[in-house]
């Protein structure tokens, strides 16, 4: 059984520019959440996708945007890169019940330079 | 004031020792409680769930202090294989895991 997977594992990419993140969910889940991790800090909450819509958001500028197919793959874009985006990208998957554990993939580490 | 807040170390200890890692959270209307794991530049791994009033796994305990909104984990007779960051997490609602807020983590290295 796949965890979570996410692709690409790391990237370098130039203030200014636009980046694809991606996302596939552990067998059998159907919630993505999106969490940036800044080196040194906890995750922080991007956002979450349930049923194709965002249905939480925490607290990030519209440069992030995401999506989720319906085969509940998600992807998270981010739009006019700044340097302070450098971060580890996580994604984590959940089934959308009572008292489900959130799994993590390996994550995403975004350079921008 | 940080939503989860927590000592970030490093706490460096000695094989076998008892380590105790603190935890407070700022909305008292949470409902789930959780440590993570994490190992350098991996992602986080689910340690413990913390419900009502705590449980125990092995060596590791979390106890959960909801009127003072602290939660706690004590691992005993640490191992080198403890080394890692320890993430507090709570979970605004008792169903699905949703916006997790993590605090920034607290760091343990054992030393042989």
């Amino acid at each position: 059984d796949a965890g979570v997977t996410q692709s690409p594992t790391h990237l370098i990419k130039t203030r200014g520019q636009q980046v694809t993140l991606r996302c596939s969910p552990k067998s059998g889940h159907d919630t993505v959440s999106w969490y940036q991790q800044a080196l040194g800090q906890g995750p922080q909450f991007i956002f979450q996708y349930y049923e194709e819509e965002e249905r939480q958001r925490g607290n990030f500028p519209d440069r992030f945007s995401g999506h989720q197919f319906p085969n509940y793959s998600s992807e998270l874009n981010v739009n006019a890169l700044l340097l302070g985006d450098s971060a580890l990208y996580l994604c984590a998957s959940s089934f959308a019940g009572v008292r489900t554990e959130a799994f993590f993939g390996q994550g995403t580490r975004l350079t921008v330079v | 004031r940080k939503e989860v807040e927590q000592d970030p170390g490093p706490f460096n200890v000695p094989e076998g020792a008892t380590v105790a890692f603190n935890c407070t959270y700022s909305n008292s209307a949470s409902q789930s409680f959780f440590w993570y794991r994490q190992d350098c530049r991996k992602e986080p791994k689910l340690l413990m769930s913390v419900y009502s009033s705590g449980n125990e796994d092995g060596r590791f305990t979390a106890q959960l202090n909801r009127a003072s909104q602290y939660i706690s984990l004590l691992i005993r007779d640490s191992k080198l294989s403890d080394s890692a960051t320890y993430l507090c997490v709570v979970n605004p609602s008792s169903g699905s895991a949703r916006q997790l807020t993590f605090g920034s983590g607290t760091q343990l290295t054992v030393l042989p």
